[in-house]
């Protein structure tokens, strides 16, 4: 197994769509996060997830909405998106919740909204 | 706002020279760098770290180099080789639980 897994690796979805990225670590770790990382730009960071605690939520929209029901797993939750949300979107995790020391991630899903 | 940024958006080198790729960060508090490696439809993966309280560090085939005075951070990789082709990011941490990424530099290694 690999340390972090992300399904599905590819999504296509329309903006009256519901769906539901999801990441599962197998490290043991206590943090977890999410990233968008769109063409051009740096890695945004999402949400971050503490000992299944939100600990932060970057100013993203609500039609993002994360669930963090243990500290191996995390969803991300899409509904009514937009096309400029079509992006990669990263899941990661660290042992330390302070961000301080390797965050490790996972391939990605790759989001079209059309 | 905050913001990490690299000097070049590209970078070509030879098989076989050594690369160097530059960061610049902006915040002062941060206390920890992260180099990381995203190869084409992969997801980044940790190269090598530094902490504020040292200038220098090395690994296999790389080293980062940080110059706290002038916010610079960069990140030599020796004898480049086909394989590290990618797009490399810096990451600082200017605050518990926050990691800032820069925009990245793709680097292509000629054969």
């Amino acid at each position: 197994e690999t340390g972090v897994t992300q399904t599905p690796r590819h999504l296509v979805m329309g903006m009256t769509n519901k769906k539901s990225l999801k990441c599962e670590q197998h490290l043991g770790h206590n943090a977890m996060y999410w990233y968008k990382q769109s063409a051009k730009k740096p890695l945004e960071l999402m949400f971050v997830y503490n000992f299944k605690e939100q600990t932060e939520n970057n100013s993203v929209p609500s039609r993002f909405s994360p669930e963090c029901p243990n500290s191996s797993h995390l969803f991300l939750h899409l509904h009514t998106l937009q096309p400029e949300d079509s992006a990669l979107y990263l899941c990661a995790s660290s042992q330390d919740p302070a961000g301080i020391g390797e965050l490790f991630f996972g391939e990605g899903s790759r989001l079209t909204v059309l | 706002g905050e913001s990490v940024g690299l000097h070049l958006p590209t970078l070509s080198v030879q098989e076989g020279d050594n690369s160097i790729i530059n960061c610049a960060y902006s915040n002062s508090a941060s206390d920890y760098f992260i180099w990381y490696k995203q190869e084409s439809g992969k997801g980044p993966q940790f190269i090598i770290d530094i902490r504020s309280n040292m200038d220098k560090r090395q690994g296999q085939r790389v080293t980062v180099l940080l110059n706290k005075t002038v916010k610079h951070l960069s990140l030599q990789i020796a004898a480049t080789q086909p394989g590290d082709s990618a797009v490399y990011f810096c990451a600082e941490n200017p605050q518990r639980g926050k990691l800032i990424f820069g925009q990245g530099t793709e680097l292509s290694v000629k054969p």
